[in-house]
C-alpha cells in the first residue's frame, strides 16, 4: 500500500540555521506533494507544494526538493526562526484521487 | 483559514452516546473531508464528500457516518461513541490555488469519550 514516512520524529535546530525535514514515499504513481505546518492547538497550515514534473520549488524562506528516483521529499527552511517551531507533515496524492496520504510528522524545535 | 469553522471545538461525552460534529464553510467548495489526528498516526481520513449527498469512505470510516445535505455543511456522526474515538477531528476543504487543488483545514474539535 501507499505510505509516506518521515525519517526523524524530532529535529532540533539553532535559531538562524537552516532546517531540513525529510520525507519518504513508496508509491511511484504519486504526482503531487504538499508540506504542512501545524502549530500547537491549530489545524495544519499549507506551506508549499510540488508536482512530480518538478524537482525543486521555492517559496518565502522555504524550498521543497523532490527526488523521484529514490522517492524522497524534503523541506528546507532558511534562517530558522522561533515561529517555525511546529510539527511538519508531508502528504501526497495521485491526481486521479483527491485523498491525501499523510506522514506521521516531524517536530521542529528551535534552540535560542 | 479558507472560511472553515468547526463546532463544537471541545466535547466530552460518555461511551455509547451519539455525537455529531459540524463543519461549516463559507466559500462554496465542492470537496470536504473529515480527518482524525492521534499521536503517532498523523492525519487519517475518515470520510469525504465530493458534493451534496455525495460521500465516500476514507481510511478509518468504521464507527462513523457523514451527511452533506447542503454545500456549506458536512456533518460527522459517531453513532455510539467509544473510547477509541477520543481524538482531535479536523475538517478540510479542497480549494484551487495557483492551478493546484490543495486542502485547507479548520481549527479542529477535541473529543474525549469517557
Amino acid at each position: 500500500g501507499e505510505s509516506v514516512g518521515l525519517h526523524l520524529p524530532t529535529l532540533s535546530v539553532q535559531e538562524g540555521d537552516n532546517s531540513i525535514i525529510n520525507c519518504a514515499y513508496s508509491n511511484s504513481a504519486s504526482d503531487y506533494f504538499i508540506w504542512y505546518k501545524q502549530e500547537s492547538g491549530k489545524g495544519p497550515q499549507f506551506i508549499i507544494d510540488i508536482r512530480s514534473n518538478m524537482d525543486k520549488r521555492q517559496g518565502q524562506r522555504v524550498t521543497v526538493l523532490l527526488n523521484k528516483t529514490v522517492k524522497h521529499l524534503s523541506l528546507q527552511i532558511a534562517a530558522t526562526q522561533p515561529g517555525d517551531s511546529a510539527v511538519y507533515f508531508c502528504a501526497h496524492r495521485r491526481d486521479s484521487n483527491y485523498q491525501l496520504i499523510w506522514g506521521a510528522g516531524t517536530k521542529l524545535i528551535i534552540k535560542p | 483559514d479558507a472560511g472553515i469553522t468547526q463546532s463544537p471545538r471541545h466535547k466530552v461525552t460518555e461511551t455509547g452516546t451519539p455525537v455529531t460534529l459540524r463543519c461549516h464553510q463559507t466559500e462554496n467548495h465542492r470537496y470536504m473531508y473529515w480527518y482524525r489526528q492521534d499521536p503517532g498516526h498523523g492525519l487519517r481520513l475518515i470520510h469525504y464528500s465530493y458534493g451534496v449527498k455525495d460521500t465516500d469512505k476514507g481510511e478509518v470510516s468504521d464507527g462513523y457516518s457523514v451527511s452533506r445535505s447542503k454545500t456549506e455543511d458536512f456533518l460527522l456522526t459517531l453513532e455510539s461513541a467509544t473510547s477509541s474515538q477520543t481524538s482531535v477531528y479536523f475538517c478540510a476543504i479542497s480549494a484551487e490555488s495557483s492551478g493546484r487543488e490543495t486542502q485547507y483545514f479548520g481549527p479542529g474539535t477535541r473529543l474525549l469519550v469517557l
